[in-house]
């Protein structure tokens, strides 16, 4: 099984509707997760911090589950502009710092 | 947010020759980089851990003769890419990251060999 596990997509979303997608991750001691988005041969981008049970940034929501393990993330009233990879991001282990596992990335589509 | 760069953004080089790329932490003192490599359409995969003064610890199947890392201050980190080949062809990405775990990324070089 992989450290982090993503639904590739993608995920065709009309303008203005809510798009959820999660990610599950194997090692149950984990505290903190990160979301980011990643365009089309750029870098990711930090999105979304997530230490305890959730996060609300806008239009854009983190919500952790610890007993299931797996973070969603929704995105409502969706723009043109949210189309992109989605990264998640996990610490690979608690005593290596900084050190963190990625997510395949799921991709969202929104269309007109 | 922070402020990461990388030189060069694209490189195209012939088989053979060595490559440099160079990634700096503009707006605050990162002790640690990472160095990541991303083929089209596959998650990032971590290379290496470039700490400050000392020697990188590399991820497992990384050839650290073929990655030279070098971290020689708080705010630059380079890897070099030595006697590339075709196969080593890739978007390198380097990070940084702060005390509070957030990571941030350079925007990347996309290496071609031919």
């Amino acid at each position: 099984r992989k450290e982090v596990e993503q639904d590739p997509g993608p995920f065709n979303v009309p303008e203005g509707a809510t798009v959820a997608f999660n990610c599950t991750y194997s090692n149950s001691a984990s505290q903190s997760f990160f979301w980011y988005r990643q365009d089309c041969r750029k870098e990711p981008k930090l999105l979304m911090s997530v230490y305890s049970s959730g996060n609300e940034d806008g239009r854009f929501t983190a919500q952790l589950n610890r007993a299931s393990q797996y973070i969603s993330l929704l995105i409502r009233d969706s723009k043109l502009s949210d189309s992109a990879t989605y990264l998640c991001v996990v610490p690979m282990t608690t005593d290596s710092w900084g050190k963190f596992q990625f997510g395949a990335g799921t991709q969202v589509v929104v269309t007109p | 947010g922070a402020v990461v760069s990388q030189h060069p953004s694209w490189v195209i080089c012939k088989s053979g020759t060595s490559v440099k790329i160079e990634c700096r932490s503009l707006d605050f003192q990162a002790t640690t980089m990472f160095w990541y490599r991303q083929f089209p359409k596959q998650s990032l995969m971590l290379m290496a851990t470039s700490n400050e003064g000392s020697k990188a610890t590399y991820e497992q199947g990384v050839e650290k003769d073929k990655f030279l890392i070098n971290h020689a201050s708080l705010t630059l980190s380079t890897l070099t890419v030595t006697s590339a080949h075709p196969e080593d062809s890739s978007f390198y990405i380097c990070s940084a990251t702060n005390t509070a775990y957030e990571q941030y990324f350079g925007p990347g070089t996309r290496l071609t060999v031919t």
